[in-house]
Formats: C-alpha cells, structure tokens, sequence
C-alpha cells in the first residue's frame, strides 16, 4: 500500500459524458502527479501540481483540466469523452517539486475508465 | 530527456539474478537513470536511481558503465513477486526541473519457477 488513494476504481461511461476522477496523496506529499495508461500509448505523463501551483504539463489534452485543492486532494476532470480515452488513470505523490536527484513517486492504485 | 532503449521481454529463473540492461547512449551529464516497475496494472513502483556510481539498495543494484551510455538492473535472487514491467527512465535534475516521468515501453521481465 503506497499511502495513496484513488476512487472510483472502476468507471464506465459514454461517449461525450463528463467524469471526475479523485486522489488524496500520501499524508504531508506536496506534489501530485496525474498519468494515463492505454494499452497503445502506454504509460504518459499528464500534469503536476505542487501545493496547489500547476507545474508541469505533459501531454494533456484541452478536454481534461486538474486543480489540486487546500487539503491536497486533487481531481483530474475529463469531458467530451471520446472512446480513445478509456485507460488506467494514475495519480502519484511525492514530498518534493522534483528539482533534485531523488525522485520517488508513489503511486495510486488507478482508476480504470470505459468509455462506450 | 534522453531516449532509453531496452529489450521488450526477458525471461529469469527464480532464484537467480535478473540482469535487465537499459541503453541511454544520449545521456547528458546532468541525467540521471531511475528505475521503476509495474507489477500487473498496479501503480509503478520506485526502485533505485544513480548518476554515476553504482548503487545498491534492499530491492537491487543499479550498474552505471564508466561512459555513463547503458545500465543494468539486477535483482540479486529474482522471486515470482518480481514478474513485473520495468521501466528505465533518464531525467534531468535540477533547480528549473519538475518530477515528471518519461514511461518507455519497459522489459517485461517473467521470473520462472
């Protein structure tokens, strides 16, 4: 058990639905990280945020938006949802920004979305 | 950051060592490898990471060649629990980065009774 906690588990929606997916970090982890794995474009970075400061963004389209919360919770929002979007969700926490050399992540169970 | 390259699958008996090699021939000089693994759709889980040196930690030992271009992950007594996907990762660290991960496409590694 990484200390992070994602829900739903599960998810099954249509096409053109919009979903909200939820993690709370380890307890005192700052940073909060969103990935998305598909079964064709493996697994890839989506969006940092560090005590509620966006800080990075990858390869996140402009249907999903996230914000990281006062308490730290964060949620990753997905709209206008297209079948190519059905994946493992992942959030991952860390108690830095990521400027240094020691990078570990823990990792969330994941959220795994259907789109029909 | 720079391109990693390592073998889609490998094969360990239990037991054994597990020696998973990752190529990194662009690495700069302020890059450093990390290693994680992904067990079944379960969240990626931390391993080691180095810069030069090698490194050994409780869960393995991360060789670095002297021109810094290629690694090799062992697992020192490979047990079924370690069937996994590993990812080989090289990052910039520094005052302007953040802690994004660049995935791969990993070794699937199936350790064998």
């Amino acid at each position: 058990d990484s200390g992070v906690t994602q829900t739903p588990k599960h998810l099954i929606t249509a096409t053109g639905q919009r979903v909200t997916l939820r993690c709370s970090p380890r307890s005192g982890d700052l940073s909060v990280y969103w990935y998305q794995q598909s079964l064709d474009q493996g697994l890839q970075f989506l969006i940092q945020y560090y005590n509620g400061e966006e800080r990075a963004k990858g390869n996140i389209l402009e249907r999903f938006s996230a914000q990281q919360f006062p308490d730290l919770h964060s949620e990753l929002n997905l709209s206008s949802l297209e079948l190519g979007d059905s994946a493992l969700y992942f959030c991952a926490s860390s108690d830095h920004p990521g400027r240094g050399s020691y990078n570990e992540q823990f990792f969330g169970p994941g959220t795994r979305l259907t789109v029909l | 950051d720079a391109k990693t390259t390592q073998p889609p699958s490998m094969d360990c008996a239990e037991g054994r060592a597990a020696n998973l090699p990752c190529n990194h021939s662009t690495i700069s000089g302020n890059e450093y490898v990390y290693w994680y693994r992904q067990i079944h759709s379960q969240g990626p889980q931390y391993i080691i990471h180095g810069l030069k040196n090698n490194e050994t930690n409780e869960m393995a030992s991360l060789i670095i060649t002297e021109d810094r271009k290629s690694s090799t992950l062992i697992l020192p007594h490979a047990t079924l629990r370690d069937t996994a996907v590993y990812y080989c990762i090289v990052r910039v660290a520094g005052s302007s980065n953040t802690g994004k991960l660049i995935f791969g496409q990993g070794t699937t590694l199936q350790v064998k009774p």
